[in-house]
């Protein structure tokens, strides 16, 4: 079945870029999204990337995916404490509404 | 527009018994998604609805079901409640079927005793 890695940590200091980064193996998925967890809380969407793309940026977050490696990065620039969360990388196969979804990699901001 | 809203926010269950949590989804949306997340499994599949008919399920037991409504307004439900289903319950929604993104609502931290 499709299975979604991430690294399990990530600690930046505030100010710094963040790159949070996201394997996938179903090579037929259309989209491909990030989510934001914070704690007690459901998952928020951040940004999404058409397979057919390579990059989307939007304000302080930059998306790439290398679709030959299957590999998706999340950058966020100019870390804030606020931006502390669990990053959650997800796939979707084309022609289903299911998601999988990978573990989530946890952000650490320090001031 | 309000977002994705799920009911209860917290339940405490004793092991046998059973629950039924609900979601309501964006004004608009016809698709709803259910997902269970764990500290040890992650975020999980559990089945989505659209028009009231179930399109897609996940891995669970038959204690696992669901349903939607004519306005959207989805439920699901747990019976024979057992330990290992303490966790968060989180309900997704969208605008169609596919493809298209999900919104998610708050959740239902179940805990079973």
């Amino acid at each position: 079945g499709e299975d979604v890695e991430q690294s399990l940590f990530l600690s930046v200091r505030e100010g710094d870029s963040s790159v949070i980064n996201c394997t996938y193996t179903d090579s037929s998925s259309t989209y491909l999204y990030w989510y934001k967890q914070e704690p007690g809380a459901g998952l928020q969407l951040l940004t999404y990337i058409f397979s057919n793309m390579d990059m989307k940026q939007d304000q302080r977050l930059t998306v790439l995916l290398n679709k030959k490696d299957k590999h998706l990065s999340l950058r966020i620039a100019d870390t804030q404490t606020g931006d502390s969360a669990i990053y959650f990388c997800a796939e979707r196969p084309d022609n289903f509404n299911k998601f999988y979804f990978g573990s989530g990699t946890k952000l650490n901001v320090k001031p | 527009k309000a977002g994705v809203t799920q009911t209860p926010r917290y339940l405490i269950k004793t092991r046998g018994q059973q629950v039924t949590l609900s979601c309501s989804p964006i004004s608009g949306h016809r698709s709803v998604s259910w997902y269970q997340q764990t500290p040890g499994q992650g975020l999980q599949f559990l089945f989505e609805y659209f028009s009231e008919t179930q399109r897609n399920k996940g891995n669970f037991p038959g204690r696992f079901s669901g349903r939607q409504f004519s306005n959207s307004r989805s439920e699901m439900n747990v019976s024979t409640l057992e330990l290992g289903d303490s966790a968060l319950y989180l309900c997704a929604s969208s605008l169609v079927l596919a493809p298209d993104t999900q919104y998610f609502g708050p959740g239902t931290r179940l805990t079973v005793l």
